[in-house]
């Protein structure tokens, strides 16, 4: 049973393209939805986070959507770059408790120069 | 400078052997995570410690064993090694007593059984 549910798998755009990344969640207990971008052999590190009582939240080209009532959030890549080239990760966790990270399965996403 | 580090960063061994994996962070956070990311990339908690305190403990087998000597150390020790355990394994922290949320991830270990 996957507690966070992320689409596409895989995503390729052009250099100056919107990427957005899809995740949906069961466990309304969750209170905090960070997003983790991987790069190739490296950790994964925040790139940006939201707690679900704003609907939006935007960091330079980074902006993620939350709709609470569908249970689903989404990072919004604007003007990709081929250095965004890498493995988004949505998660979600319930503060207060062991503060366990639940991950989605991850995408890959690739900008083509 | 490095926040988390962990130590090797390859591992390569035979089924059935004894290996660790020794994680350090100092950044002075009081909790400490170990993660397995297998081939398809997909992360998953296995065990969390605060001040030195086991507080998660997901479904691993208990061939895996954590071990916190202090607050800035958390190593993984794995006996009889499968061949499912090859995968990358991370170590995280956070500081969770300042309401810190975000978790800082060391830069894997990949651990490859034959």
């Amino acid at each position: 049973q996957q507690q966070v549910k992320q689409s596409p798998q895989s995503l390729i755009v052009q250099k100056g393209g919107i990427s957005i990344i899809n995740c949906a969640y069961e466990n309304t207990a969750f209170d905090y939805f960070p997003w983790y971008q991987q790069f190739p052999g490296k950790g994964p590190a925040l790139l940006i986070a939201i707690r679900p009582d704003v609907s939006e939240k935007k960091e330079g080209r980074f902006t993620i959507s939350f709709n609470k009532s569908a249970k689903q959030f989404s990072l919004h890549i604007m003007d990709s770059q081929p250095g965004d080239s890498a493995t988004y990760f949505c998660a979600a966790l319930t503060q207060g408790g062991s503060e366990k990270l639940v991950f989605g399965k991850g995408m890959k996403l690739t900008v083509n120069p | 400078d490095t926040a988390v580090s962990q130590t090797p960063k390859y591992l390569v061994t035979q089924m059935g052997n004894d290996k660790s994996i020794k994680c350090e962070q100092n950044l002075g956070h009081d909790t400490m995570y170990w993660y397995k990311q297998d081939s398809k990339k997909f992360l998953k908690i296995m065990f969390s410690y605060n001040n030195k305190e086991l507080i998660i403990n997901e479904t691993v087998p208990n061939r895996f064993s954590p071990k916190s000597p202090d607050k800035a150390h958390l190593n993984l020790h794995i006996n009889s090694l499968e061949l499912g355990d090859s995968a990358v394994y991370f170590c995280a922290s956070s500081d969770l007593g300042s309401g810190g949320l975000t978790q800082y991830f060391g830069p894997g270990t990949r651990l490859l059984v034959l």
